[in-house]
Protein backbone atom coordinates (compact mmCIF):
# COMPACT_ATOMS: atom_id res chain seq x y z
CA UNK A 1 0.00 0.00 0.00
CA UNK A 2 1.56 3.57 -0.96
CA UNK A 3 2.18 5.62 1.53
CA UNK A 4 1.89 9.50 2.06
CA UNK A 5 3.12 10.67 -1.52
CA UNK A 6 4.34 14.47 -2.27
CA UNK A 7 5.29 16.46 -5.37
CA UNK A 8 7.85 17.82 -6.77
CA UNK A 9 10.46 16.80 -4.17
CA UNK A 10 12.47 19.65 -4.84
CA UNK A 11 11.54 23.04 -6.39
CA UNK A 12 13.13 26.27 -6.66
CA UNK A 13 11.16 29.54 -7.39
CA UNK A 14 11.99 33.10 -7.17
CA UNK A 15 11.16 35.99 -4.59
CA UNK A 16 7.60 36.86 -5.15
CA UNK A 17 6.49 33.98 -7.18
CA UNK A 18 3.78 31.45 -6.65
CA UNK A 19 4.26 27.79 -5.58
CA UNK A 20 1.93 24.85 -5.29
CA UNK A 21 2.78 21.57 -3.49
CA UNK A 22 0.28 18.51 -3.80
CA UNK A 23 0.28 15.37 -1.36
CA UNK A 24 -1.75 12.28 -1.63
CA UNK A 25 -2.54 10.68 1.50
CA UNK A 26 -2.78 7.09 2.66
CA UNK A 27 -5.74 5.19 1.01
CA UNK A 28 -8.97 5.43 3.78
CA UNK A 29 -7.41 8.47 5.11
CA UNK A 30 -9.54 11.62 4.80
CA UNK A 31 -7.90 13.90 6.98
CA UNK A 32 -4.72 16.01 5.55
CA UNK A 33 -2.65 18.26 7.72
CA UNK A 34 0.36 20.31 6.16
CA UNK A 35 3.93 21.36 8.27
CA UNK A 36 6.87 23.90 7.48
CA UNK A 37 10.03 22.61 8.57
CA UNK A 38 13.01 25.43 8.27
CA UNK A 39 16.37 23.71 8.76
CA UNK A 40 17.27 23.35 12.08
CA UNK A 41 13.87 23.28 13.59
CA UNK A 42 10.93 21.08 14.57
CA UNK A 43 7.90 21.08 11.84
CA UNK A 44 5.53 23.87 12.67
CA UNK A 45 1.46 23.23 11.46
CA UNK A 46 0.38 24.90 8.97
CA UNK A 47 -2.81 23.43 8.25
CA UNK A 48 -5.95 20.44 8.77
CA UNK A 49 -8.07 19.39 6.41
CA UNK A 50 -11.19 17.08 6.72
CA UNK A 51 -13.52 15.90 4.69
CA UNK A 52 -12.81 18.95 2.18
CA UNK A 53 -12.99 21.49 5.26
CA UNK A 54 -10.47 23.32 7.16
CA UNK A 55 -10.36 22.51 10.69
CA UNK A 56 -7.13 23.72 12.34
CA UNK A 57 -4.71 26.54 10.69
CA UNK A 58 -1.65 27.61 12.56
CA UNK A 59 -0.17 31.11 12.61
CA UNK A 60 0.63 31.50 9.30
CA UNK A 61 0.18 34.61 7.12
CA UNK A 62 -2.85 34.85 4.39
CA UNK A 63 -0.27 34.45 1.69
CA UNK A 64 -0.53 30.34 2.15
CA UNK A 65 -4.02 28.37 1.62
CA UNK A 66 -4.88 25.46 0.97
CA UNK A 67 -7.67 22.54 0.06
CA UNK A 68 -8.69 19.32 -0.25
CA UNK A 69 -10.52 17.47 -3.11
CA UNK A 70 -13.07 14.73 -2.96
CA UNK A 71 -10.44 12.09 -3.28
CA UNK A 72 -8.89 13.61 -0.35
CA UNK A 73 -5.49 14.88 -2.25
CA UNK A 74 -4.38 18.42 -0.98
CA UNK A 75 -2.51 21.32 -2.61
CA UNK A 76 -0.73 23.92 -0.36
CA UNK A 77 -0.72 27.31 -1.80
CA UNK A 78 2.33 30.34 -1.06
CA UNK A 79 2.15 33.35 -2.60
CA UNK A 80 4.37 36.47 -3.10
CA UNK A 81 7.34 34.18 -1.71
CA UNK A 82 9.76 35.07 0.56
CA UNK A 83 13.45 34.09 1.61
CA UNK A 84 12.02 32.97 4.71
CA UNK A 85 9.85 30.64 3.27
CA UNK A 86 12.38 28.55 1.91
CA UNK A 87 11.96 25.41 3.78
CA UNK A 88 10.50 21.50 4.01
CA UNK A 89 7.03 21.16 3.33
CA UNK A 90 5.92 17.77 5.02
CA UNK A 91 2.11 16.42 4.37
CA UNK A 92 0.88 14.07 6.95
CA UNK A 93 -2.53 11.70 6.93
CA UNK A 94 -4.35 10.37 9.54
CA UNK A 95 -8.02 8.42 10.07
CA UNK A 96 -9.60 10.75 11.87
CA UNK A 97 -10.24 9.64 15.37
CA UNK A 98 -7.59 7.39 15.06
CA UNK A 99 -4.79 9.08 16.83
CA UNK A 100 -3.31 5.55 18.27
CA UNK A 101 -2.13 5.76 14.53
CA UNK A 102 -0.40 8.50 14.66
CA UNK A 103 0.20 10.92 11.78
CA UNK A 104 1.65 9.31 8.98
CA UNK A 105 4.36 11.87 7.07
CA UNK A 106 5.43 11.72 3.13
CA UNK A 107 8.76 12.52 2.50
CA UNK A 108 8.24 16.42 1.61
CA UNK A 109 8.74 18.92 -0.73
CA UNK A 110 12.19 20.70 -0.45
CA UNK A 111 11.49 24.64 -1.30
CA UNK A 112 14.38 26.82 -2.01
CA UNK A 113 13.28 30.33 -2.52
CA UNK A 114 16.25 32.53 -4.11
CA UNK B 1 -0.45 26.37 22.36
CA UNK B 2 2.00 23.64 22.94
CA UNK B 3 5.69 24.14 23.59
CA UNK B 4 7.93 21.17 23.49
CA UNK B 5 11.33 21.02 24.89
CA UNK B 6 14.02 18.99 23.83
CA UNK B 7 18.06 18.48 24.27
CA UNK B 8 19.64 19.67 21.44
CA UNK B 9 22.42 16.61 21.02
CA UNK B 10 23.10 13.27 22.36
CA UNK B 11 26.14 10.72 21.53
CA UNK B 12 26.28 7.28 22.69
CA UNK B 13 28.40 4.77 22.22
CA UNK B 14 27.13 1.78 20.08
CA UNK B 15 25.55 -1.24 22.15
CA UNK B 16 24.92 1.40 24.64
CA UNK B 17 21.54 2.63 25.99
CA UNK B 18 19.95 6.03 24.92
CA UNK B 19 17.83 8.44 26.90
CA UNK B 20 16.36 11.70 25.08
CA UNK B 21 14.27 13.81 26.90
CA UNK B 22 11.57 15.83 26.13
CA UNK B 23 9.03 18.10 28.50
CA UNK B 24 5.75 19.62 27.15
CA UNK B 25 3.79 22.55 28.94
CA UNK B 26 0.20 21.51 27.22
CA UNK B 27 -1.04 19.27 29.67
CA UNK B 28 -4.23 18.49 27.93
CA UNK B 29 -2.10 16.74 25.26
CA UNK B 30 -4.23 13.07 24.98
CA UNK B 31 -1.20 11.49 22.75
CA UNK B 32 2.37 11.97 22.91
CA UNK B 33 4.37 10.74 19.67
CA UNK B 34 8.06 10.32 19.24
CA UNK B 35 8.92 10.70 15.54
CA UNK B 36 12.46 9.91 14.05
CA UNK B 37 13.84 11.90 10.78
CA UNK B 38 16.95 10.65 8.70
CA UNK B 39 19.08 12.86 6.71
CA UNK B 40 16.75 14.00 3.74
CA UNK B 41 13.65 12.35 4.75
CA UNK B 42 10.27 12.82 6.23
CA UNK B 43 9.25 11.97 9.40
CA UNK B 44 8.90 8.42 10.78
CA UNK B 45 6.34 7.19 13.71
CA UNK B 46 8.33 5.31 16.11
CA UNK B 47 5.84 5.15 19.50
CA UNK B 48 3.40 7.14 20.80
CA UNK B 49 2.10 7.39 24.65
CA UNK B 50 -1.86 7.67 25.72
CA UNK B 51 -1.70 10.69 28.63
CA UNK B 52 -3.36 8.17 31.11
CA UNK B 53 -0.26 5.72 31.36
CA UNK B 54 3.04 6.08 32.69
CA UNK B 55 5.31 3.60 30.59
CA UNK B 56 4.81 1.72 27.09
CA UNK B 57 8.12 -0.92 25.92
CA UNK B 58 8.03 -1.74 22.51
CA UNK B 59 10.53 -3.76 21.36
CA UNK B 60 13.83 -1.99 21.96
CA UNK B 61 12.74 1.35 22.94
CA UNK B 62 10.67 2.35 26.04
CA UNK B 63 8.40 5.03 26.62
CA UNK B 64 8.35 6.98 29.83
CA UNK B 65 6.02 9.83 30.72
CA UNK B 66 5.86 11.75 34.06
CA UNK B 67 2.74 14.00 34.25
CA UNK B 68 2.91 15.87 37.09
CA UNK B 69 6.70 17.18 35.91
CA UNK B 70 5.17 16.93 32.10
CA UNK B 71 8.43 15.17 31.20
CA UNK B 72 8.62 12.39 28.41
CA UNK B 73 11.62 10.27 27.77
CA UNK B 74 12.40 7.72 25.25
CA UNK B 75 15.15 4.93 25.92
CA UNK B 76 16.77 3.00 23.13
CA UNK B 77 18.12 -0.75 24.10
CA UNK B 78 21.37 -1.51 22.65
CA UNK B 79 21.72 1.43 20.08
CA UNK B 80 23.14 1.01 16.85
CA UNK B 81 24.08 2.72 13.87
CA UNK B 82 21.10 3.01 12.16
CA UNK B 83 19.91 5.13 15.23
CA UNK B 84 21.73 8.12 14.13
CA UNK B 85 19.38 10.62 13.42
CA UNK B 86 17.06 13.59 14.70
CA UNK B 87 14.42 12.64 17.10
CA UNK B 88 11.41 14.63 17.74
CA UNK B 89 8.81 14.38 20.46
CA UNK B 90 5.19 16.08 19.81
CA UNK B 91 2.28 16.49 21.91
CA UNK B 92 -1.08 16.33 19.85
CA UNK B 93 -4.11 17.91 20.63
CA UNK B 94 -7.47 17.58 18.27
CA UNK B 95 -5.88 18.43 15.40
CA UNK B 96 -2.44 19.47 15.34
CA UNK B 97 0.85 18.09 16.79
CA UNK B 98 3.37 20.57 18.44
CA UNK B 99 7.05 19.57 17.89
CA UNK B 100 10.26 19.98 19.91
CA UNK B 101 13.30 21.13 18.20
CA UNK B 102 14.40 17.73 17.82
CA UNK B 103 17.40 15.45 19.36
CA UNK B 104 20.13 14.63 17.10
CA UNK B 105 21.66 11.23 17.99
CA UNK B 106 25.03 10.11 16.57
CA UNK B 107 26.13 6.39 17.38
CA UNK B 108 29.52 5.95 17.61
CA UNK B 109 31.70 3.22 17.01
Amino acid sequence: DAGVTQSPTHLIKTRGQQVTLRCSPISGHKSVSWYQQVLGQGPQFIFQYYEKEERGRGNFPDRFSARQFPNYSSELNVNALLLGDSALYLCASSLVGDRTGGYTFGSGTRLTVV
Amino acid sequence: GEDVEQSLFLSVREGDSSVINCTYTDSSSTYLYWYKQEPGAGLQLLTYIFSNMDMKQDQRLTVLLNKKDKHLSLRIADTQTGDSAIYFCAGSNDYKLSFGAGTTVTVRA
